[in-house]
C-alpha cells in the first residue's frame, strides 16, 4: 500500500531535549516535505526536499533541521524544542511537479512543555 | 509571488442545502488549484484538482470547483451537504512547473446541521 509514514504519532516532552520526528514513504517520490498545522493558521511548510541531499526552507524553518540523505526518508530535528513548537506537524511526498497531488501522513501531535 | 484566502473561517449549513467554500489566489506563476479535507484526528486526503485542463473540476464526494482565472477563485462547492461533509477544508496552490512553493489557506470549517 501506497503511504507515508510518520512516527511517533504523538509525543510529550520537555523544553531542550532534542527530538526527531520520522517520515518515510514507500512511492519512491522525489519531493518531499514538512508542515506544521497550527488553529486558524492552516498548514505552513517548514522545509522541503526536491531530491537526496537536496533541501530547502519553507516559509517557518526556524528551530528546525531535516536531512535527506536517502530518498524515502526526510526525517525533522528538533535540536532544543521550545513551548512554540507545540503544534500538529505533517509529512507529505510528491512525485513529479507542483501539478501533482500531495500524499500525506497521519500527523504527529508534539506538545512541548 | 503566491498567496491564498480562505474568505471564511467557518462555514455552517444545514443537512441537503448546498455548500459553498470561497478560495481567492495569486500567483505569479501558471498555479495547480488543489482542495483537501481533513476529517477530525485525520491526515489530508484530496478532494479534487485544477491542473490548466478543463476549468470545471470534479472531485470525490459530489464536490467539485470552477477555476476562474478572471476573478483569480476556486470555489469549491457541492449541491446537497451530508453529516459527513462536517470536517476541515483547505485551498492550496503551487506552481504547476515546480513543486518549490506550496501555499495553504487558512483552512473553511464546515459544520453540517441536522
Amino acid at each position: 500500500e501506497a503511504q507515508v509514514t510518520q512516527n511517533p504519532r504523538y509525543l510529550i516532552t520537555v523544553t531542550g531535549k532534542k527530538l526527531t520526528v520520522t517520515c518515510s514513504q514507500n512511492m519512491n517520490h522525489e519531493y518531499m516535505s514538512w508542515y506544521r498545522q497550527d488553529p486558524g493558521l492552516g498548514l505552513r511548510q517548514i522545509y522541503y526536499s526536491m531530491n537526496v541531499e537536496v533541501t530547502d526552507k519553507g516559509d517557518v524553518p526556524e528551530g528546525y533541521k531535516v536531512s535527506r540523505k536517502e530518498k524515502r526518508n526526510f526525517p525533522l530535528i528538533l535540536e532544543s524544542p521550545s513551548p512554540n513548537q507545540t503544534s500538529l506537524y505533517f509529512c507529505a511526498s510528491i512525485q513529479g511537479g507542483g501539478n501533482q497531488p500531495q500524499h500525506f501522513g497521519d500527523g504527529t501531535r508534539l506538545s512541548i512543555l | 509571488a503566491q498567496s491564498v484566502t480562505q474568505l471564511d473561517s467557518h462555514v455552517s449549513v444545514s443537512e441537503g442545502t448546498p455548500v459553498l467554500l470561497r478560495c481567492n489566489y495569486s500567483s505569479s506563476y501558471s498555479p495547480s488549484l488543489f482542495w483537501y479535507v481533513q476529517h477530525p484526528n485525520k491526515g489530508l486526503q484530496l478532494l479534487l484538482k485544477y491542473t490548466s485542463a478543463a476549468t470545471l473540476v470534479k472531485g470525490i464526494n459530489g464536490f467539485e470547483a470552477e477555476f476562474k482565472k478572471s476573478e483569480t477563485s476556486f470555489h469549491l462547492t457541492k449541491p446537497s451537504a451530508h453529516m459527513s461533509d462536517a470536517a476541515e477544508y483547505f485551498c492550496v496552490v503551487s506552481d504547476t512547473s515546480s513543486a518549490s512553493k506550496i501555499i495553504f489557506g487558512s483552512g473553511t470549517r464546515l459544520s453540517i446541521r441536522p
